[in-house]
């Protein structure tokens, strides 16, 4: 099965301007979450879908993000305008269900410079 | 607020020596996972931990989750360069009584194999 995949992989940005982030899940996997890890901390839980809706969006930092998940496939996560304290790697994850026995499957993640 | 707190932050070792690394919840969780980030990669499942005092292995890795269901170990049993990487661990948030996958981890340890 192909794994989860986001794009872009990398992008590079000026302070202000707006990035949107592509994340498809594993065909199937009804839950769909974003994470991020800035350069040299944890990675930290952002927002978790159940299809097209939000179940928990209590890790977003601020209402410079949006994200989405119209249909209940992919989903965007948009950073509007972008900061410096923005840039870090944004990781999108799906599991089948949650709860136990349901591992994250990760994706590559984007790396997002604000410059 | 929920912490999990993982040392050390780096380990350099020669090939063939053993690896540990330590997780510790402040809280008590109701499982614990695994992930193994390679260089460039994403973090991907190792193990999920469930019963207090559990103990699994996994080839040269073994894993342990403490009595108190707050903090648990990973070790790696002679090292080889193919265990180079980040090595994660990873709990539920407790708000959600550990049946979420939004997950707090670790800041990582991460492992230098020298050949």
């Amino acid at each position: 099965e192909a794994g989860v995949t986001q794009f872009p992989s990398h992008s590079v940005i000026e302070k202000g301007q707006t990035v949107t982030l592509r994340c498809d899940p594993i065909s199937g996997h009804d839950n769909l979450y974003w994470y991020r890890r800035v350069m040299g901390k944890e990675i930290k839980f952002l927002l978790h879908f159940v299809k097209e809706s939000k179940q928990d969006e209590s890790g977003m930092p601020n209402n410079r993000f949006l994200a989405e998940r119209t249909g209940g496939t992919y989903s965007t996560l948009k950073v509007q305008p972008a900061e410096l304290e923005d840039s870090g790697v944004y990781f999108c994850a799906s599991s089948f269900r949650t709860g136990y026995n349901s591992p994250l499957h990760f994706g590559n993640g984007t790396r997002l410079t604000v410059t | 607020g929920q912490q999990v707190m993982q040392i050390p932050q780096y380990q350099h070792v020669q090939e063939g020596e053993d690896f540990t690394t330590y997780c510790n919840s402040s809280t008590t969780l109701s499982n614990i996972q695994w992930y193994k980030q390679r260089p460039g990669g994403h973090p991907v499942f190792l193990i999920q931990l469930v019963k207090s005092g559990e103990v699994k292995k996994q080839k040269r890795l073994t894993f342990q989750f403490g009595e108190a269901k707050k903090n648990s170990s990973l070790h790696i049993t002679a090292t080889q360069t193919t265990d180079v990487g980040t090595y994660f661990c990873a709990g539920p948030l407790s708000l959600y009584g550990g049946s979420q996958g939004n997950l707090i981890f670790g800041k990582g340890t991460k492992l230098s194999v020298k050949p």
